[in-house]
Protein backbone atom coordinates (compact mmCIF):
# COMPACT_ATOMS: atom_id res chain seq x y z
CA UNK A 1 0.00 0.00 0.00
CA UNK A 2 1.34 3.78 -0.57
CA UNK A 3 2.54 6.06 2.06
CA UNK A 4 3.22 9.39 2.60
CA UNK A 5 5.50 10.80 4.68
CA UNK A 6 6.01 15.05 5.70
CA UNK A 7 8.82 16.49 7.82
CA UNK A 8 9.02 18.10 10.23
CA UNK A 9 5.79 18.07 11.67
CA UNK A 10 6.14 21.15 13.28
CA UNK A 11 8.32 24.00 12.78
CA UNK A 12 8.77 27.26 14.71
CA UNK A 13 11.09 29.89 12.33
CA UNK A 14 11.92 33.39 12.68
CA UNK A 15 11.08 35.78 9.95
CA UNK A 16 14.14 35.57 7.07
CA UNK A 17 15.24 32.32 7.54
CA UNK A 18 15.31 29.45 5.31
CA UNK A 19 12.82 27.36 4.62
CA UNK A 20 12.86 23.56 3.50
CA UNK A 21 9.97 21.02 3.52
CA UNK A 22 10.11 17.31 2.72
CA UNK A 23 7.56 14.84 1.37
CA UNK A 24 8.26 10.99 0.34
CA UNK A 25 6.00 8.63 -1.44
CA UNK A 26 6.28 4.91 -0.85
CA UNK A 27 4.25 2.01 -2.66
CA UNK A 28 4.05 4.02 -5.88
CA UNK A 29 5.47 5.35 -8.67
CA UNK A 30 5.84 8.37 -11.07
CA UNK A 31 2.88 10.07 -8.82
CA UNK A 32 1.60 12.91 -9.22
CA UNK A 33 2.47 15.29 -6.36
CA UNK A 34 1.36 18.37 -4.87
CA UNK A 35 1.82 20.89 -1.70
CA UNK A 36 -1.19 22.91 -0.32
CA UNK A 37 -1.14 25.29 2.26
CA UNK A 38 -3.97 25.78 4.62
CA UNK A 39 -5.01 29.01 6.53
CA UNK A 40 -7.23 29.02 9.85
CA UNK A 41 -10.31 28.61 8.96
CA UNK A 42 -9.80 28.50 4.83
CA UNK A 43 -10.03 25.87 2.27
CA UNK A 44 -6.76 24.62 1.04
CA UNK A 45 -4.39 26.56 -1.51
CA UNK A 46 -2.87 24.47 -4.01
CA UNK A 47 0.94 26.41 -4.13
CA UNK A 48 2.79 24.11 -6.68
CA UNK A 49 2.48 20.32 -8.50
CA UNK A 50 5.14 18.60 -11.03
CA UNK A 51 4.18 15.21 -12.92
CA UNK A 52 7.56 14.37 -12.87
CA UNK A 53 11.76 14.69 -11.75
CA UNK A 54 12.35 18.14 -12.63
CA UNK A 55 8.93 19.56 -13.84
CA UNK A 56 7.30 21.53 -11.38
CA UNK A 57 4.17 24.33 -12.00
CA UNK A 58 3.55 27.03 -9.47
CA UNK A 59 -0.15 28.19 -9.15
CA UNK A 60 0.54 31.38 -6.59
CA UNK A 61 3.33 33.30 -6.87
CA UNK A 62 5.01 34.31 -3.85
CA UNK A 63 8.41 33.46 -2.17
CA UNK A 64 8.09 29.64 -1.82
CA UNK A 65 9.43 27.00 -4.28
CA UNK A 66 9.59 23.55 -5.17
CA UNK A 67 11.65 21.11 -6.30
CA UNK A 68 10.98 17.24 -7.42
CA UNK A 69 15.06 15.97 -7.03
CA UNK A 70 13.66 11.76 -6.97
CA UNK A 71 10.23 10.87 -8.22
CA UNK A 72 8.98 10.14 -5.12
CA UNK A 73 10.50 13.05 -3.31
CA UNK A 74 9.01 16.84 -3.60
CA UNK A 75 10.51 19.66 -1.40
CA UNK A 76 8.80 23.00 -0.18
CA UNK A 77 11.84 25.39 0.19
CA UNK A 78 12.14 29.57 1.15
CA UNK A 79 14.91 31.83 0.96
CA UNK A 80 13.68 34.21 3.46
CA UNK A 81 10.33 33.19 5.18
CA UNK A 82 7.39 36.50 5.58
CA UNK A 83 4.82 36.24 8.76
CA UNK A 84 2.47 35.41 6.16
CA UNK A 85 4.03 32.03 5.55
CA UNK A 86 2.99 30.79 8.42
CA UNK A 87 0.14 27.86 8.01
CA UNK A 88 -0.33 24.10 8.18
CA UNK A 89 1.21 22.40 4.90
CA UNK A 90 0.48 19.61 2.74
CA UNK A 91 1.61 17.48 0.52
CA UNK A 92 -0.16 14.75 -1.75
CA UNK A 93 -0.12 12.75 -4.43
CA UNK A 94 -1.93 10.93 -6.98
CA UNK A 95 -1.59 8.41 -9.48
CA UNK A 96 -0.88 9.40 -13.35
CA UNK A 97 -3.57 7.05 -14.93
CA UNK A 98 -7.33 7.04 -14.42
CA UNK A 99 -10.23 9.90 -14.86
CA UNK A 100 -10.10 11.97 -11.95
CA UNK A 101 -6.59 12.44 -9.72
CA UNK A 102 -7.82 11.27 -6.47
CA UNK A 103 -5.32 13.16 -4.05
CA UNK A 104 -4.22 11.76 -1.01
CA UNK A 105 -3.02 13.26 1.74
CA UNK A 106 0.24 13.21 4.24
CA UNK A 107 0.40 13.92 7.85
CA UNK A 108 1.13 17.77 7.19
CA UNK A 109 3.59 20.28 8.88
CA UNK A 110 2.50 23.35 11.21
CA UNK A 111 5.12 25.77 10.05
CA UNK A 112 4.60 29.05 12.44
CA UNK A 113 7.06 31.96 11.36
CA UNK A 114 8.02 34.46 14.32
CA UNK B 1 -14.69 34.40 -7.08
CA UNK B 2 -15.91 31.49 -4.81
CA UNK B 3 -15.49 27.86 -6.39
CA UNK B 4 -16.58 26.04 -4.18
CA UNK B 5 -18.78 26.55 -1.49
CA UNK B 6 -19.74 24.83 1.71
CA UNK B 7 -22.53 25.06 4.36
CA UNK B 8 -23.19 24.85 7.27
CA UNK B 9 -19.85 26.38 8.45
CA UNK B 10 -20.27 24.23 11.52
CA UNK B 11 -22.84 22.09 12.72
CA UNK B 12 -24.00 20.30 15.68
CA UNK B 13 -25.88 17.31 16.08
CA UNK B 14 -27.00 14.85 19.13
CA UNK B 15 -25.56 11.62 18.36
CA UNK B 16 -28.18 9.61 16.66
CA UNK B 17 -29.57 12.90 14.53
CA UNK B 18 -29.02 12.24 10.96
CA UNK B 19 -28.43 15.22 8.92
CA UNK B 20 -26.69 16.78 5.63
CA UNK B 21 -23.50 18.90 4.32
CA UNK B 22 -23.47 20.66 1.31
CA UNK B 23 -20.84 21.27 -1.48
CA UNK B 24 -22.03 23.78 -3.99
CA UNK B 25 -19.62 24.33 -7.41
CA UNK B 26 -19.96 26.85 -9.88
CA UNK B 27 -16.64 25.04 -12.00
CA UNK B 28 -17.49 23.93 -15.57
CA UNK B 29 -16.80 20.24 -17.32
CA UNK B 30 -16.58 19.05 -13.75
CA UNK B 31 -13.65 15.92 -13.69
CA UNK B 32 -14.42 14.52 -10.30
CA UNK B 33 -15.81 15.87 -6.61
CA UNK B 34 -13.98 14.80 -3.54
CA UNK B 35 -15.20 14.07 0.11
CA UNK B 36 -12.82 14.75 2.73
CA UNK B 37 -12.29 13.96 6.50
CA UNK B 38 -9.83 16.32 8.32
CA UNK B 39 -9.36 15.81 12.14
CA UNK B 40 -7.54 18.68 14.35
CA UNK B 41 -4.08 18.85 13.07
CA UNK B 42 -3.90 16.26 10.81
CA UNK B 43 -4.24 16.11 6.99
CA UNK B 44 -7.50 14.81 5.49
CA UNK B 45 -8.33 11.80 4.95
CA UNK B 46 -10.05 10.72 1.92
CA UNK B 47 -13.64 9.28 1.70
CA UNK B 48 -15.02 9.67 -1.76
CA UNK B 49 -14.77 10.39 -5.18
CA UNK B 50 -17.72 11.37 -7.36
CA UNK B 51 -18.11 11.51 -11.45
CA UNK B 52 -20.88 12.41 -12.77
CA UNK B 53 -24.30 13.65 -11.57
CA UNK B 54 -26.85 11.09 -10.13
CA UNK B 55 -23.70 9.29 -8.86
CA UNK B 56 -23.86 8.07 -5.07
CA UNK B 57 -21.34 6.38 -2.38
CA UNK B 58 -21.52 5.11 0.72
CA UNK B 59 -19.08 4.40 3.58
CA UNK B 60 -20.40 3.13 7.16
CA UNK B 61 -23.15 5.96 8.46
CA UNK B 62 -21.76 8.24 5.54
CA UNK B 63 -23.30 8.53 1.75
CA UNK B 64 -22.42 11.23 -0.75
CA UNK B 65 -24.43 12.27 -3.58
CA UNK B 66 -24.14 14.41 -6.80
CA UNK B 67 -26.25 16.87 -8.88
CA UNK B 68 -25.21 19.06 -11.75
CA UNK B 69 -24.47 21.90 -9.17
CA UNK B 70 -23.66 20.56 -5.77
CA UNK B 71 -22.90 17.24 -3.88
CA UNK B 72 -24.88 16.58 -0.42
CA UNK B 73 -22.69 14.31 2.05
CA UNK B 74 -25.33 12.50 4.73
CA UNK B 75 -25.06 11.46 7.82
CA UNK B 76 -27.03 8.46 9.29
CA UNK B 77 -27.28 8.17 12.87
CA UNK B 78 -23.74 9.87 13.27
CA UNK B 79 -21.79 9.03 16.43
CA UNK B 80 -19.13 11.03 19.04
CA UNK B 81 -15.97 9.33 16.58
CA UNK B 82 -17.61 10.85 13.30
CA UNK B 83 -17.05 14.58 14.87
CA UNK B 84 -14.03 16.49 12.73
CA UNK B 85 -14.19 18.76 9.82
CA UNK B 86 -15.33 17.75 6.37
CA UNK B 87 -14.02 18.92 3.07
CA UNK B 88 -15.03 18.96 -0.32
CA UNK B 89 -13.05 19.72 -3.27
CA UNK B 90 -13.49 20.14 -7.09
CA UNK B 91 -11.62 19.17 -9.97
CA UNK B 92 -11.86 21.22 -13.08
CA UNK B 93 -11.07 20.47 -16.78
CA UNK B 94 -7.31 21.51 -16.26
CA UNK B 95 -5.88 18.58 -14.28
CA UNK B 96 -4.12 20.64 -12.28
CA UNK B 97 -6.63 22.95 -11.03
CA UNK B 98 -8.36 21.66 -7.71
CA UNK B 99 -10.78 23.80 -5.81
CA UNK B 100 -11.43 23.32 -1.90
CA UNK B 101 -13.94 24.63 0.25
CA UNK B 102 -13.52 25.79 3.72
CA UNK B 103 -15.10 23.00 5.45
CA UNK B 104 -17.84 22.05 7.56
CA UNK B 105 -16.84 21.82 11.19
CA UNK B 106 -19.29 19.00 12.46
CA UNK B 107 -19.77 17.89 16.02
CA UNK B 108 -21.43 14.86 17.72
CA UNK B 109 -22.56 15.19 21.16
CA UNK B 110 -23.18 12.09 22.80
Amino acid sequence: SQTIHQWPATLVQPVGSPLSLECTVEGTSNPNLYWYRQAAGRGLQLLFYSVGIGQISSEVPQNLSASRPQDRQFILSSKKLLLSDSGFYLCAWSLTSGPTDTQYFGPGTRLTVL
Amino acid sequence: EDQVTQSPEALRLQEGESSSLNCSYTVSGLRGLFWYRQDPGKGPEFLFTLYSAGEEKEKERLKATLTKKESFLHITAPKPEDSATYLCAVQAPNFNKFYFGSGTKLNVKP
